[in-house]
């Protein structure tokens, strides 16, 4: 069975970083786009990063674009969120997800999800 | 900030059919048919129930059924079950950007 397990969240001050991980289980990790979204409190869901197949390419929603850097560890089957910079406004569940293309770096369906990591900035 | 919008919420008795619209424009919905539905109940992670505008995953129940009029795609739940509570999000990818409507709450009378 499909399986993502997120991992790294926390709480952590305006202005810190953190590191989420997700590792994954069950199906081909090097074989499809793997993807980042969001759901602050009260709020809908919100895409964050996508990452290609291999690694290479990584697209980011505009509110995080420059300040979290998505990775991917194909032989671990690790993905990752490096989030710098982080704000009052970032505080969400995280989730991973997975891409539902095969070797297309085309995210616009995710159809694994894992059940999220909780990050909470303030001071 | 979402470029879809979605009513807030919507409500059925169970065995009726409701249905839930998701507007963008001429440079998300109506570009392209990668558009996706989402289901999220509560506490729980979000699962895929709708792709490519009407195609559902493997294991998705046939009463969730999807289609798009040039800009506005459309969710419809048939024969609603009291389990069908919960949120739905709409989603439309263009390029480099994948947004998200805003959600909308269904309720069972």
């Amino acid at each position: 069975e499909a399986q993502l397990v997120e991992s790294g969240g926390g709480l952590v001050q305006p202005g810190g970083s953190l590191r989420l991980s997700c590792t994954a289980s069950g199906f081909n990790f090097r074989s499809y786009v793997m993807n980042w979204v969001r759901r602050a409190p009260g709020k809908g869901l919100e895409w964050v990063a996508s990452i290609s197949d291999r690694g290479g390419s990584a697209l980011y929603g505009d509110a995080v674009q420059g300040r979290f850097t998505v990775s991917r560890d194909n032989f671990n089957l690790t993905l990752s969120l490096q989030m710098d910079s982080l704000r009052s406004d970032d505080t969400a569940v995280y989730y991973c997800a997975k891409g539902r293309r095969r070797e297309l770096f085309l995210p616009d369906a995710f159809d694994i999800w894992g059940q999220g990591t909780t990050v909470t900035v303030s001071s | 900030q979402s470029a879809l919008t979605q009513p807030a919420s919507v409500s059925g008795s169970p065995g009726q059919s409701i249905t839930i619209s998701c507007t963008g424009s001429s440079s998300d919905i109506g570009r392209n048919d990668f558009v996706s539905w989402y289901q999220q109940r509560p506490d729980k992670a979000p699962k895929l129930i709708i792709f490519d505008v009407s195609k559902r995953p493997s294991g998705v129940s046939t009463r969730f059924s999807g289609s798009k009029s040039v800009n506005t795609a459309s969710l419809t739940i048939s024969d609603l079950h009291i389990e069908d509570e919960g949120f739905y999000f709409c989603s439309s990818f263009t390029s480099p950007r994948l947004f998200f409507g805003p959600g909308t709450e269904v309720f069972v009378l």
